[in-house]
């Protein structure tokens, strides 16, 4: 079983609607968790990051955690053709120190179409 | 210069040849990473380092060597190259390392292997 697991897609969305990116992963200590956008050769950047259960909002972004069911979703309303990326959900495990390694899922990729 | 710069971007080398990736935060942090990122798989950690101390080494053959001779900056030295060693090659940095800290990306150095 992959540690992190996203459906590597494409998901495509039409411009102005929600686009949901979703994500499990198997730790059940982990405790960080973290979505990225890429843009096509370009490096990963910071777009949310969420370490309760519950819902995190920011502009058109929102995160959802429930770490009973070990799943961190992306919520992106009103998507815009920039959207189109692949975004990659990380978690972080704390694991025996104060240092966790973060674990990427695959990424899925999405385009918005105008 | 601010954020996390890498040179070069992009590199191309023999089986033969060595070489060496820079990287150099100008966030003030503490903790630095090399990931390797390949066509249609996971980013890798491959090094961590907390404080100039390498604290995770995941599995990387001999033939990458780190190096970080304080906090700013971090080097990978690589020899004797095999082409599936071919990929983008990024480094991050975070605060001081904690499980809870976002990490801030540089864009990476493309690397072919021929």
């Amino acid at each position: 079983q992959k540690e992190v697991e996203q459906n590597s897609g494409p998901l495509s969305v039409p411009e102005g609607a929600i686009a949901s990116l979703n994500c499990t992963y198997s730790d059940r200590v982990s405790q960080s968790f973290f979505w990225y956008r890429q843009y096509s050769g370009k490096s990963p950047e910071l777009i949310m990051s969420i370490y309760s259960n519950g819902d995190k909002e920011d502009g058109r972004f929102t995160a959802q955690l429930n770490k009973a069911s070990q799943y961190v979703s992306l919520l992106i309303r009103d998507s815009q053709p920039s959207d189109s990326a692949t975004y990659l959900c990380a978690v972080k495990s704390r694991g025996g120190t104060s240092y966790g390694k973060l674990t990427f899922g695959q990424g899925t990729i999405l385009t918005v179409h105008p | 210069e601010t954020g996390v710069t890498q040179t070069p971007r992009h590199l191309v080398m023999g089986m033969t040849n060595k070489k060496s990736l820079k990287c150099e935060q100008h966030l003030g942090h503490n903790a630095m990473y090399w990931y390797k990122q390949s066509a249609k798989k996971p980013l890798e950690l491959m090094f961590v380092y907390n404080f100039k101390e390498q604290t995770e080494n995941n599995s990387v053959p001999s033939r990458f060597s780190p190096e970080c001779p304080n906090s700013s900056h971090l080097f990978l030295h690589l020899h004797t190259l095999q082409p599936e060693d071919s990929a983008l090659y990024l480094c991050a940095s975070s605060a001081t390392g904690q499980y809870q800290e976002t990490q801030y990306f540089g864009p990476g150095t493309r690397l072919l292997v021929l």
